[in-house]
């Protein structure tokens, strides 16, 4: 059974980083992309980042290029998103998603986490 | 890259068929895959419909989806409405020429 489960979230002060975590198991993760999706409280789904099942290619969305990394560790079975430069407009549950497409990329997401909280305030 | 337009609402009586609308911007809506999420309050988004009209397992079959390329949009319809089923719902495709995931604004379903 895929499993994803988020952590690294809390309150932060603008202007400072923070990496989230996502451990994935149930799944081949090495086999599969995969996303970062955000929702500020109370607004829709944002597409924030993906990565290609190797880490070979990243993707960001425009909104957060330059602040944003998405990295993995295979070995670990592990995403990443690393995010400095803290902005109240980060403030938002972060989501990450596995991507259905082995290897390549078709945007489909089956499996969700629970989601982790990212606060950002002084 | 295109837009996703959802409604923002629907209501409808238990028991009663809705119909939930996403329509693509531009581009063929049939050029990528449609996903459909359900998320209840405070809860994450889970997976109704992926890969345009397919059901993930324990999704009951009162939930299907279908594009229409005539009128560029994808429909995700929910039979015999139960109160469970209230919740927001939300589109999304991908826009494969930028890697990017994009999502409908999302329609709250009031089962009333």
């Amino acid at each position: 059974q895929v499993q994803l489960v988020e952590s690294g979230g809390g309150v932060v002060q603008p202007g400072r980083s923070l990496r989230l975590s996502c451990a994935a198991s149930g799944f081949s993760f090495s086999t599969y992309g995969m996303h970062w999706v955000r929702q500020v409280p109370g607004k829709g789904l944002e597409g924030v980042a993906l990565i290609l099942h190797d880490g070979s290619n990243k993707y960001y969305a425009e909104s957060v290029k330059g602040r944003f990394t998405i990295s993995r560790d295979n070995s670990k079975n592990t995403l990443y998103l690393q995010i400095n430069n803290l902005r109240a407009e980060d403030t938002a549950v972060y989501y990450c998603a596995k991507e259905e497409g082995s290897v390549s990329i078709f945007g489909v997401v089956r499996h969700w986490g629970q989601g982790t909280l990212v606060t950002v305030s002084s | 890259n295109f837009m996703l337009t959802q409604p923002h609402s629907v209501s409808e009586s238990p028991g009663k068929t809705v119909v939930i609308s996403c329509t693509r911007s531009s581009g063929a809506i049939a050029s990528n895959y449609v996903q459909w999420y359900q998320q209840r309050p405070g809860s994450a988004p889970t997976t109704v419909i992926y890969e345009d009209n397919q059901r993930p397992s324990g999704v009951p079959d009162r939930f299907s989806a279908s594009i229409d390329s005539f009128s560029n949009s994808a429909s995700l319809t929910i039979s015999g409405l139960k109160t469970e089923d209230e919740a927001d719902y939300y589109c999304q495709s991908y826009d494969s020429t930028n890697a990017y995931v994009i999502f409908g604004g999302g329609t709250k379903l009031t089962v009333l």
